[in-house]
């Protein structure tokens, strides 16, 4: 089973809302990710956790907010997003033991923000 | 610094027939490994085949192999008995070193004619 879910699938939400994302995986992978991918482009990576830590932040905007309470659940906590945040979000996960692992990916969270 | 570079914006091919998508990729890295996603309008990335710096055969994987040339760097996807729900955008894309940063290339949008 290479299943990574995320929820919910679509978000609108102003400027002034805080909302959060999230992901779940099931494989015991210990290396979970967060992408942005905007329209016609390729992904981006944002945020790495590797066994619960976090180890990448490709400076990210503090408005994004990372948290992974257990090696199985990923979120993305949003405050005071700009309209040009909206975009594709999407999580990964990987067995996180070495390099070139497979990174299997959830379906997604569309991001509207007005 | 890593580099994938997908020359073919659009490519056009007719059922049954196969298709080869074009990937080089450049990397000081000596342990690294490619891999191929497909992305349909849905947004959802799904991994469709790796290839490890150090394989000395070429990945297969059902109706898709990878032309792996590492001499001249490149990893192209051969996609055998196109279907019409291979329409999609594909990313190539590559992990080096002790890094599991997934870096990818612009993707080339696939369109499989009836």
């Amino acid at each position: 089973d290479t299943e990574v879910t995320q929820t919910p699938k679509h978000l609108v939400m102003g400027m002034t809302n805080k909302k959060s994302l999230k992901c779940e995986q099931h494989m015991g992978h210990r290396a979970m990710y967060w992408y942005k991918q905007k329209a016609k482009k390729p992904p981006e990576l944002m945020f790495v956790y590797s066994y619960e830590k976090l180890s990448i932040n490709e400076s990210v905007p503090s408005r994004f907010s990372p948290e992974c309470p257990n090696s199985s659940l990923l979120n993305l906590h949003l405050h005071a997003l700009q309209p040009e945040d909206s975009a594709l979000y999407l999580c990964a996960s990987s067995q996180g033991r070495g390099f070139a692992e497979t990174q299997y990916f959830g379906p997604g969270t569309r991001l509207l923000v007005l | 610094a890593q580099k994938i570079t997908q020359t073919q914006p659009g490519m056009f091919v007719q059922e049954k027939e196969a298709v080869t998508l074009d990937c080089t990729y450049d990397t000081s890295d000596q342990s690294y490994g490619l891999f191929w996603y497909k992305q349909p309008s849905s947004g959802e990335m799904i991994f469709l085949i790796y290839q490890g710096s150090y394989d000395e055969q070429n990945a297969t994987e059902g109706r898709y192999s990878l032309n792996f040339q590492k001499a001249r760097k490149s990893a192209n996807l051969v996609i055998s008995a196109s279907q019409l729900g291979d329409s999609a955008m594909y990313f190539c894309a590559m992990i080096g070193g002790a890094t599991n940063k997934l870096i990818f290339g612009t993707g080339t949008l696939l369109a499989v004619q009836p």
